[in-house]
């Protein structure tokens, strides 16, 4: 069980346009999911912590316009890289907690942006 | 906020012991995450430590102490396929739900 997928596991897209990255709990509910970004060779950024429903509570930094986050139902969340610059090429990885006694969170495959 | 400290890489030969020390500072405390990352993949959870001590699971181990603000992985007879970057993640008590990671230790393993 706790299977999360991502997708799409890669994606190019031209400068300003916009890219959106899937997150889905497949057998669970998720109540709260984060995501991330991974520069190479660096660790793991956290972007946001989106929780169903509400609107997601964005790390200092993070533009919450470019990077718009929607988490509508308990197993999916959406991460939208609006106006993309070939800057936002990165690592996007998603993660879900289900809130139901496991404290760990399962991480979606990633998905690599590459803004051309 | 958070302050996780981590060796940056470490090296060690196949068949040895390596531990990867993580110290940290935060708001409140609900426990402590190790993950593993290899290259180019998502992080696979390792262990969640709550409480003071030692909990084993196969070749790995993970340790904490909270009053030290210190938690240690330990990986036992290294194979190759354990080289990738270990990362530590410190559970905050007040923010509760955020999930943030060290700079993680990238363990090398050679023959």
């Amino acid at each position: 069980g706790a299977v999360v997928s991502q997708h799409p596991s890669w994606v190019i897209c031209k400068s300003g346009t916009s890219v959106k990255i899937e997150c889905r709990s497949l057998d669970f509910q998720a109540t709260t999911m984060f995501w991330y970004r991974q520069f190479p060779k660096q660790s793991l950024m956290l972007m946001a912590t989106s929780n169903e429903g509400s609107k997601a509570t964005y790390e200092q930094g993070v533009e919450k316009d470019k990077f718009l986050i929607n988490h509508a139902s308990l197993t999916l969340s959406t991460l939208t890289v609006t106006s993309a610059h070939p800057e936002d090429s990165s690592f996007y990885i998603c993660s879900a907690r289900d809130g139901q006694g496991r404290a760990e969170a399962f991480f979606g495959q990633g998905t690599r942006l590459t803004v051309v | 906020g958070q302050n996780i400290d981590q060796p940056t890489e470490m090296t060690a030969t196949e068949g040895a012991i390596v531990q990867i020390n993580c110290t940290y500072q935060t708001s409140g405390f609900n426990g402590l995450f190790w993950y593993q990352q290899h290259a180019g993949e998502a992080p696979t959870f390792l262990s969640y430590n709550v409480l003071d001590g030692l909990e084993e699971k196969g070749r790995f181990s993970s340790f904490l102490s909270r009053s030290k603000g210190y938690s240690y992985l330990l990986l036992k007879e290294l194979q190759m396929k354990d080289s990738a970057s270990y990362l530590c993640a410190p559970r905050p008590g007040a923010a509760g739900n955020k999930l943030t990671f060290g700079g993680g230790t990238r363990v090398l393993v050679k023959p």
